[in-house]
């Protein structure tokens, strides 16, 4: 149980083109799902909290209006990064949590590894 | 905010030994205090959690240690075997409020065969 679907798993795109990124989760219904960016040999870094129905929540420093964060139901949320640039190119995984609760584990999709040329 | 450092950055043990990353947060309201696993490339896989009112918990041969008043967490793996290598991240949720996750700076574990 607790699995969280990422797609794509790969994406190459050319400068300036906006790009979405889905996280579902496939068996539980998650009112919460959680958005990471990890550079090569470095941690993750929260980047927004995605709450259904609702705003999501930015870390400081993620620029809301470059990637914008879509949470319509309790089994999908989506990233979409607009007017990617070369400097936005990582790996962008998502992860959500079986019951809103802080002692709850959170489950990870298998991410996206996003090339801007 | 909470801060979460993470110690080593790098971990080479000879197969059979065993190896211990160390953890230290900065907020006492954290509670809940999970190790994950990621190899190259793939998701990050929980292995271990621990929460505020225990001090301990064993799995097999993965143990978490957790001592509030300093404020810090450890994970053991003992027997290493070639598959245990990986990055392993620490993480401390659960301040403020919120059930987000501050990760530590990961640990690149090398077992030797």
């Amino acid at each position: 149980g607790a699995v969280v679907s990422q797609h794509p798993s790969r994406v190459i795109c050319k400068s300036g083109t906006s790009v979405k990124i889905e996280c579902r989760s496939l068996d539980f219904q998650a009112t919460t799902m959680f958005w990471y960016r990890q550079f090569p040999k470095q941690s993750l870094m929260l980047m927004a909290t995605s709450n259904e129905g609702s705003k999501a929540t930015y870390e400081q420093g993620v620029e809301k209006d470059k990637f914008l964060i879509n949470h319509a139901s309790l089994t999908l949320s989506t990233l979409t990064v607009t007017s990617a640039h070369p400097e936005d190119s990582s790996f962008y995984i998502c992860s959500a949590a079986v019951s809103p609760s802080s002692n709850q584990p959170q489950h990870f999709g298998d991410g996206t590894r996003l090339s801007i040329l | 905010g909470e801060n979460v450092e993470q110690h080593p950055s790098t971990l080479s043990v000879q197969e059979g030994d065993s190896a211990v990353i160390k953890c230290t947060y900065s907020d006492s309201a954290s509670n809940y205090f999970p190790w994950y696993k990621q190899e190259l490339g793939k998701r990050p896989q929980l292995i271990i959690d621990i929460r505020s009112n225990v001090g301990e918990k064993k799995d097999q041969r993965i143990a978490v240690t957790l001592n509030k008043t300093a404020k810090h967490f450890s994970l053991h793996i003992t027997e290493t075997q070639p598959e245990d290598s990986a990055v392993y991240f620490c993480a401390a949720s659960g301040t403020s409020g919120t059930y987000k996750y501050i990760f530590g700076t990961g640990t690149r574990l090398k077992v030797l065969a």
